[in-house]
């Protein structure tokens, strides 16, 4: 069966300081790979897809960046955080076919101080 | 774009009751729908995946329907229990090849004892 993981659950960082996310997902092979941040009181925001390894779409400008160095493996990074990126930043992936399921990991809550 | 709306915002019923929850969508050229639950402090669980060619699918206690033409779906949680608390997510995939979700806001559910 498949899994998504995702670490660490919580994080509080500085501002100013880098940003290493990272997100895993077991028993399945090409994924398309999520990141998305849920702001306090606010819906699911995409931030950054990618369909293929190394192929990063972004929906959003902002401090943030992605990497996908392996297949399964997503990376949401930042070189200087910002109070505003404080959030709770979930990993998800769902299959190649049109009518794929998405699956969600258990979500990072990034406080930036 | 779409545009994914739910009400209630909240929801607040005594234990054993029949509830349904709402979703709705804009572009109606939908591949399909799922429905999530969100736990405080939680990643996503998925609950139901409706295809575009169905009307319904069942899980248990819970049902939903699907209705492109009028552009809604609901989610039917029989018997509702303590244990169903949570913050309910509809979400539909885009066109696109990457298969992005667009999520409304959410439904607050709580499950008085």
């Amino acid at each position: 069966s498949q899994t998504i993981h995702q670490w660490p659950a919580t994080l509080v960082q500085p501002v100013g300081s880098p940003l290493s996310l990272e997100c895993t997902v077991e028993g399945t092979s090409n994924p398309n790979l999520y990141w998305y941040r849920q702001a306090a009181g606010r819906g699911l925001q995409l931030l950054f897809y990618s369909v293929g390894i190394g192929q990063i779409s972004s929906e959003v400008p902002q401090n943030l960046s992605a990497s996908r160095p392996q297949d399964r493996q997503f990376i949401l990074s930042s070189k200087k955080l910002l109070l505003s990126d404080s959030g709770f930043y979930l990993c998800a992936w769902s299959g190649q076919g049109r009518n794929t399921e998405a699956f969600f990991g258990q979500g990072t809550r990034l406080t930036v101080v | 774009k779409q545009e994914v709306t739910q009400i209630p915002a909240a929801l607040s019923v005594p234990e054993g009751e029949n509830l349904v929850l709402n979703c709705s969508f804009t572009d109606s050229a939908i591949y399909n729908l799922q429905w999530f639950r969100q736990d405080p402090g939680k990643g996503l669980t998925s609950l139901l995946l409706i295809q575009s060619s169905q009307r319904e699918q069942t899980s248990g206690r819970l049902n939903a329907s699907l209705d492109k033409s009028s552009g809604r779906s609901t989610l039917y949680i029989a018997a509702s229990q303590p244990g169903d608390s949570a913050t309910y997510l509809c979400a539909v995939p885009n066109s696109g090849s990457a298969r992005q979700l667009t999520f409304g806001s959410g439904t607050q559910l709580t499950v008085l004892p």
